[in-house]
C-alpha cells in the first residue's frame, strides 16, 4: 500500500523568502505524485504532477518540486513567496495504474508574514 | 477542465439518520472518489470506484457505503450518522494518470 507523510503541518515565512515543503513516501511499486494547493475557503486544485521523465517538475504560480527516487521523497520549493501563496498545500500518490487509489498527505499550512 | 458537482454544500443532520451525499462528473471518468477532510489530518478516503458498480474501500470505509449506478455519477451513503461523521466531504474524478478534479465538497453536520 501506499502512504505519503508530508513532515511540517505549519511552515511560517516571510515574503519573498524561498520555501520548500517537505513530501516523503512509501511504496513497493512505481508511483505517480502530486501536489495539491487548497487557498482559505476554495477547493482544492492540482499545483504540478510527476508522471514520468524529469524529476524536475513546474507546476503553476512558481512552484517546482522534484522527484527523488532513492529518498523517496517529492518535495515542494518556490525561491520567493508572495502573501497570496497562504495556503494548505497537500502532497498525494498513486500506483502506476489507471486505477488505483490516490492516497493524501496531511497537509502542510504555509503562512507568508509580510 | 474536469467539472465535479456536489449537490449540497452544507448539510444538517440529526444523529441516526440515513444520509445521501451525491456527486456527479461531465468528464467521463473512470475512476471517482470520496474523501473526508478533517483539521490536521488531511483528506482521508473513504471508498474508491473504478468502474460502474466497480468500488473498493479506502483507509476509513466503516460507517459508509457507496453506489455508482451510471459513470458520471458516485454517491456516498451514512448508513446511520452519528456525530464523529461530522467533516467535510470531498469528492474527486480522475483519468487514469491520477490528477483529480475536485468538487468544491460538502460541510456535513450530524448532531
Amino acid at each position: 500500500a501506499q502512504s505519503v507523510t508530508q513532515l511540517d503541518s505549519q511552515v511560517p515565512v516571510f515574503e519573498e523568502a524561498p520555501v520548500e515543503l517537505r513530501c516523503n513516501y512509501s511504496s513497493s511499486v512505481s508511483v505517480y505524485l502530486f501536489w495539491y494547493v487548497q487557498y482559505p475557503n476554495q477547493g482544492l486544485q492540482l499545483l504540478l504532477k510527476y508522471l514520468s521523465g524529469s524529476t524536475l517538475v513546474k507546476g503553476i504560480n512558481g512552484f517546482e518540486a522534484e522527484f527523488n527516487k532513492s529518498q523517496t521523497s517529492f518535495h515542494l520549493r518556490k525561491p520567493s513567496v508572495h502573501i497570496s501563496d497562504t495556503a494548505e498545500y497537500f502532497c498525494a500518490v498513486s500506483k502506476y495504474s489507471s486505477a488505483s487509489k490516490i492516497i493524501f498527505g496531511s497537509g502542510t499550512r504555509l503562512s507568508i508574514r509580510p | 477542465d474536469v467539472k465535479v458537482t456536489q449537490s449540497s454544500r452544507y448539510l444538517v443532520k440529526r444523529t441516526g439518520e440515513k444520509v445521501f451525499l451525491e456527486c456527479v462528473q461531465d468528464m467521463d471518468h473512470e475512476n471517482m472518489f470520496w474523501y473526508r477532510q478533517d483539521p490536521g489530518l488531511g483528506l482521508r478516503l473513504i471508498y474508491f470506484s473504478y468502474d460502474v458498480k466497480m468500488k473498493e474501500k479506502g483507509d476509513i470505509p466503516e460507517g459508509y457505503s457507496v453506489s455508482r449506478e451510471k459513470k458520471e455519477r458516485f454517491s456516498l451513503i451514512l448508513e446511520s450518522a452519528s456525530t464523529n461523521q461530522t467533516s467535510m466531504y470531498l469528492c474527486a474524478s480522475s483519468s487514469g494518470t491520477g490528477d483529480c478534479g475536485f468538487g468544491n465538497g460538502t460541510r456535513l453536520t450530524v448532531t
